[in-house]
């Protein structure tokens, strides 16, 4: 799986949208780009993830750049409850074998009030 | 859905003592990985299984872990005898095969003394 480059901390006002970088500058074609997090003392859990195409769902946008050498997860209006440490994962697609996902330090995202 | 359960949620025992952590996977998938977390190391990859098949358990750190999957909807995390480096948060999540996203427990925080 490619190597992913996160910022160790940020800050966000309650209210404003939140933009996470991530940088993986040697994905290869069939890498898939995950975001997990993980709010303090809970288990990790999936936001969202795409391959080339921007995404959206209930919780996040995904915003891939045409080169897809970096990604932006973006949560449009970030509350309290959003501040935990948010992990950008590189790897392939798993079509019925793939192995378990490897985290690197994440970013904590800290949403003040 | 209940989600992901692993029990105990809290574990506190003493050095060469065993110890037996538990996980009930989401009904309906078939992938079972466990995981570790601790502050020096982060989270990382012990064990995954596939159709209660172990596949990849080149992370369990020592002949003193097992880990076993007699059946699709029950999973254990053995350590026998534990030392005070066990010290840590064991999650279990669990995944169809045809996608993958991983849906985390809570996890069990072990302290061995």
């Amino acid at each position: 799986d490619a190597k992913t480059t996160q910022p160790p901390s940020m800050d966000c006002a309650e209210g404003r949208a939140a933009n996470l970088p991530c940088n993986h500058s040697t994905i290869s074609g069939n890498e898939y780009v995950y975001w997990y997090r993980q709010i303090h003392s809970q288990g990790p859990q999936y936001i969202i993830h795409g391959l080339k195409n921007n995404e959206t769902n209930e919780m996040a946008s995904l915003i891939i750049t045409e080169d897809r050498k970096s990604s932006t997860l973006i949560l449009p209006h970030a509350t309290l409850r959003d501040t935990a440490v948010y992990y950008c994962i590189v790897r392939g697609d798993s079509g019925g074998g793939a192995d378990g996902l490897t985290f690197g330090k994440g970013t904590h995202l800290i949403i003040q009030p | 859905d209940a989600g992901v359960i692993q029990s105990p949620r809290h574990e506190v025992t003493e050095m060469g003592q065993e110890v037996t952590l538990r996980c009930k996977p989401i009904s309906g998938h078939n992938s079972l990985f466990w995981y570790r977390q601790t502050m020096m190391r982060g989270l990382e990859l012990l064990i995954y299984f596939n159709n209660n098949v172990p596949i990849d358990d080149s992370g369990m750190p020592e002949d003193r872990f097992s880990a076993k999957m007699p059946n699709a909807s029950f999973s254990t995390l053995k350590i026998q005898p534990s030392e005070p480096r066990d010290s840590a948060v064991y999650f279990c999540a669990s995944r169809t095969i045809s996608t993958d996203t991983q849906y985390f427990g809570p996890g069990t925080r072990l302290t061995v003394l």
